[in-house]
């Protein structure tokens, strides 16, 4: 079955620093969506990408989808405490196929 | 707020146990998702249904059931509860059947503890 996994599980950052994970998905993606948790919450949806290549940013976010269709990154430029949680990509591979959610990377900022 | 409720909030109880868990998705969704999230884990994908029909399966055990009734809201069923069932229950709703790019607006979650 679809596979999807993000690397790196945790990442510990100093507040001001930049921070990036990346999703890799074993099959073609349809669409990608990203996911933000914050500890003790629930997941909050960011953004979706639906076009090969595609770069969207919201703020000091920026979000990527892969030309092929099989990996996304987002990158969080100058990191901030309110940054906190737990991010998730999430991948569908069209017609009727469950959605599948990363594993997750866990964000630390250190003030 | 999403939008999306889920009773109860917290749940404690024991092994061999039987317990519901219910959801209320967002004003106009049809679809509803459950997952869940052990300690320090990802989301495991459940079950979804859309419209009061089943749509997709991921892992979920034969102790679990699940059903989605005429007014959308859903249910669902843990059995025979074990240690290990202790987690966060989410539910989450979309407009669609999820076929298509579609948000999924999660519920605040049910943390269950089985003792």
């Amino acid at each position: 079955g679809q596979q999807v996994m993000q690397i790196p599980q945790y990442q510990h950052v100093q507040e001001g620093e930049d921070f990036t994970t990346y999703c890799n998905s074993s099959t073609t993606l349809s669409n990608i969506q990203w996911y933000k948790q914050r500890p003790g919450g629930h997941p909050v949806f960011l953004i979706q990408l639906v076009k090969s290549g595609e770069v969207k940013k919201q703020k000091r976010l920026t979000f990527q989808f892969g030309e092929a269709k099989k990996n996304s990154s987002l990158h969080i430029t100058a990191t901030q405490t309110t940054d906190v949680g737990t991010y998730f990509c999430a991948g569908n591979s069209g017609g009727y196929q469950k959605v599948t959610f990363g594993t997750g990377t866990k964000l630390q900022v250190i003030p | 707020d999403s939008g999306v409720t889920q009773t109860p909030k917290h749940l404690i109880t024991a092994t061999g146990q039987r317990v519901t868990l219910r959801c209320s998705p967002r004003s106009g969704d049809l679809s509803v998702y459950w997952y869940q999230q052990s300690l320090d884990q990802g989301l495991q994908f459940l079950i979804q249904y859309y419209n009061g029909e089943e749509r997709a399966k991921g892992n979920i055990l034969e102790r679990f059931s699940a059903q989605q009734f005429p007014d959308l809201h859903s249910e669902l069923n843990l059995s025979s509860l074990e240690l290990g069932d202790s987690a966060l229950y989410f539910c989450a709703s979309s407009v669609g059947a999820g076929g298509g790019p579609e948000t999924q607006y999660f519920g605040p979650g049910t943390r269950l503890l089985v003792l």
